[in-house]
């Protein structure tokens, strides 16, 4: 079985400070990590993914989210926070074993309000 | 213009009535999905579909039935709802089954009121 942890509900930042939203996973091979973002009344948008490689992975609007398999992790960062970034984020797992996209596992999602 | 498209964005709907909610992509994808999402609990998988195929009802209620005529095209066809199923509905796409690196591509939701 495949879990993902999001410890936060809500994460609050200054605009300008940086931000990291965190993700613990568990699965039973190797991992393919993604995050997704969601605005208020959209759909969930990708953001980044880490399938291989080096285990810091850019994605879009300046987001990165490093890969840590000894701790299980896959925390989203960016430097310097943008209101505009305010939405909930979304950390899914999947077995890198398992064809089928639809088995990712999301985890519950974290708030995040960037203030002025 | 969005690669996955749902329609209607609301929908409200009595329990007696018949509705359908529609997604098309408009990515080449190969592989449709759609997913419930309620507030305060995870995303649910209810369909999967590869190459217009069902591969898997995630035990969803027999008052959904979803319908997909061709690899670009999804429905999902409401009768007789409860209360309980007012949620955002989303279409999701990918390049297909066989191409398990791949993210999810979202349409924007349909967001359904069952009174």
């Amino acid at each position: 079985a495949q879990s993902v942890a999001q410890p936060e509900d809500q994460v609050n930042v200054a605009e300008g400070n940086p931000l990291t939203v965190k993700c613990t996973y568990s699965v039973s091979g190797n991992p393919y990590l993604f995050w997704y973002v969601q605005y208020p009344n959209r759909g969930l948008q990708f953001l980044l993914k880490y399938i291989t490689g080096d285990n810091l992975v850019k994605g879009s609007y300046g987001f990165e989210a490093e890969f840590n398999k000894s701790q299980t992790s896959f925390h989203l960062k960016k430097p310097s926070a943008l209101v505009s970034d305010s939405a909930l984020y979304f950390c899914a797992v999947r077995d890198a074993l398992d064809t089928n996209a639809g088995k990712s596992t999301f985890g519950d999602g974290t708030t995040l309000t960037v203030k002025p | 213009e969005t690669g996955v498209t749902q329609t209607p964005r609301h929908l409200v709907m009595g329990m007696t009535n018949k509705k359908s909610l529609k997604c098309e992509q408009h990515l080449g994808h190969n592989a449709m999905y759609w997913y419930k999402q309620s507030a305060k609990k995870p995303l649910e998988l209810m369909f999967v579909y590869n190459f217009k195929e069902q591969t898997e009802n995630n035990s969803v209620p027999s008052r959904f039935s979803p319908e997909c005529p061709n690899s670009s095209h999804l429905f999902l066809h409401l009768h007789t709802l409860q209360p309980e199923d007012s949620a955002l509905y989303l279409c999701a796409s990918s390049l297909g089954l066989a191409e398990n690196t791949g993210e999810l591509f979202f349409g924007e939701g349909s967001r359904l009121t069952v009174l």
